[in-house]
């Protein structure tokens, strides 16, 4: 069975500041990763993903990942964050044979003071 | 305008009644998923189906029931059977192709007293 486990449940910052929400997967088999955010009143939608090739993938607004296969790792990045990226963020894992399963994270809320 | 609609919003029943959660799909998806939403407990998976008239539970399928019969709609079905019906439930969509993301609608919050 798949299961991913998000470290953080709610974290707090202030602009400019940097962003690394963990993130670890268990599956028996390769992988593809997602990080997906939900803006208050917004919709779920995708942030980034990997599938394969270069283990450093580069989202939207300036959000990027990096898959470490040794630690079956996903962790979500923002060199500076803004007000704006108050949202919370869920990472989710599907194994590669099985992709129209995808198990999420318990999510991570985000709030960012001005 | 392609999208996922969810009806309706806000959902009240009194326990001991099955309620039917609305989700339709303009975008041709072949793939419908039904997750439910909980604080503390992200997003968990109640039944898939990756094309009609075939579904799949996900982990938490119990007290919970679905039908694919067109490709446009996969209405869920909370039974009284759940225990703990009251949550957030999300509708989601995956195209074909092998990377293709969740597309999520706007969610229905069920309220059960």
């Amino acid at each position: 069975a798949q299961s991913v486990s998000q470290h953080n449940h709610h974290v707090i910052l202030s602009e400019a500041a940097s962003l690394e929400l963990g993130c670890n997967y268990s599956y028996g088999g390769t992988v593809n990763l997602f990080w997906y955010v939900q803006y208050p009143g917004q919709h779920l939608q995708l942030l980034l993903k990997y599938f394969s090739g270069d283990p450093l993938v580069k989202g939207i607004k300036g959000f990027e990942a990096e898959f470490i296969k040794s630690k079956f790792s996903f962790n979500l990045r923002k060199p500076s964050v803004q007000w704006s990226d108050t949202a919370e963020y869920f990472c989710a894992v599907t194994g590669v044979h099985n992709d129209y399963k995808l198990s999420f994270g318990a999510g991570t809320t985000v709030t960012v003071r001005a | 305008d392609g999208g996922i609609t969810q009806s309706p919003k806000y959902l009240f029943r009194k326990e001991g009644q099955n309620v039917t959660l609305s989700c339709e799909q303009n975008l041709n998806h072949d793939a419908m998923y039904w997750y439910r939403q909980d604080p503390g407990q992200g997003l968990r998976l109640i039944y898939y189906s990756q094309i009609v008239n075939d579904f799949q539970k996900g982990d938490i399928a119990e007290g919970y029931s679905v039908s694919r019969e067109k490709k446009e709609s996969f209405p869920l079905t909370v039974t009284s059977a759940q225990k703990n019906p009251t949550a957030f439930y999300l509708c989601a969509t995956k195209g074909g192709s092998y990377n293709s993301p969740l597309h999520f609608g706007n969610g229905t919050r069920l309220t059960v007293t």
